[in-house]
């Protein structure tokens, strides 16, 4: 079974619409980061969260941890074509040093004008 | 601010020959990791390294992989003979410390196509 698996692998929004994207863990969460990624490129750091309950804001995007779920959710306000891109969640699993991370498969998300 | 820098952005290579993968890293960070992502496929970690030390390695790092930090601030990927197999992008990522309050910062990747 997979570590980390995220909803929808897909999704498609009207620009100016709000979407969810989660991340389920099959393990405990000792930290959970949201990254994003255009296109052949590298990982842009969004958010970490570490407490269950906690809920992080950054402009339009919110993130929240449901450590009894073992879920993360991010949530897009009002999206934009800048928005546009793959949504990774990736989760330190092993609460030890050096904070190996496990990534879901990502969530690719286009914005329609 | 800051960010993580990789060397070359697209390196294509024979199969068999040897490669190096080319980091620095942020400047203060003390922890220092390889993922890789082959196409279509999940990033996947591959090693992390602290005080001139591997300190966690994955399956996937064999013994045609190895890391050096040859100086203050190059973190360097090897691989000895490349496969096939190795066509991926593989990214470098530094962070301050390995508490899990300590976000890992990304480079923009190198593809590695093995011909």
């Amino acid at each position: 079974s997979q570590e980390l698996e995220q909803s929808p692998q897909s999704l498609i929004v009207q620009e100016g619409k709000n979407l969810t994207i989660n991340c389920t863990s099959s393990k405990t969460l000792y930290g959970l980061y949201w990254y994003k990624q255009k296109y052949g490129e590298g990982l842009i750091f969004l958010m970490m969260l570490q407490k269950g309950g906690e809920e992080k804001s950054h402009e339009k995007i919110t993130a929240k941890l449901d450590e009894k779920k073992q879920q993360s959710s991010l949530h897009i306000t009002a999206s934009q074509p800048s928005h546009a891109g793959i949504y990774l969640c990736g989760a330190d699993l092993l609460r030890q040093g050096a904070q190996k991370l496990v990534f879901g498969q990502g969530t690719r998300l286009t914005i329609n004008p | 601010e800051p960010e993580v820098t990789q060397t070359p952005s697209h390196q294509v290579t024979q199969m068999g020959q040897e490669v190096i993968l080319r980091c620095v890293p942020i400047s203060n960070h003390l922890y220092f990791y390889w993922y890789r992502q082959i196409l279509g496929q999940k990033v996947e970690f591959l090693v992390s390294f602290y005080n001139n030390e591997i300190s966690e390695k994955s399956e996937i790092f064999d013994d045609q992989f190895s890391v050096e930090r040859p100086d203050g601030s190059n973190f360097t990927l090897k691989i000895r003979s490349t496969k096939l197999e190795d066509s991926a992008m593989y990214f470098c990522a530094s962070t301050r410390s390995f508490l899990s309050n300590q976000p890992q910062h990304f480079g923009d990747g190198t593809r590695l196509s093995i011909l």
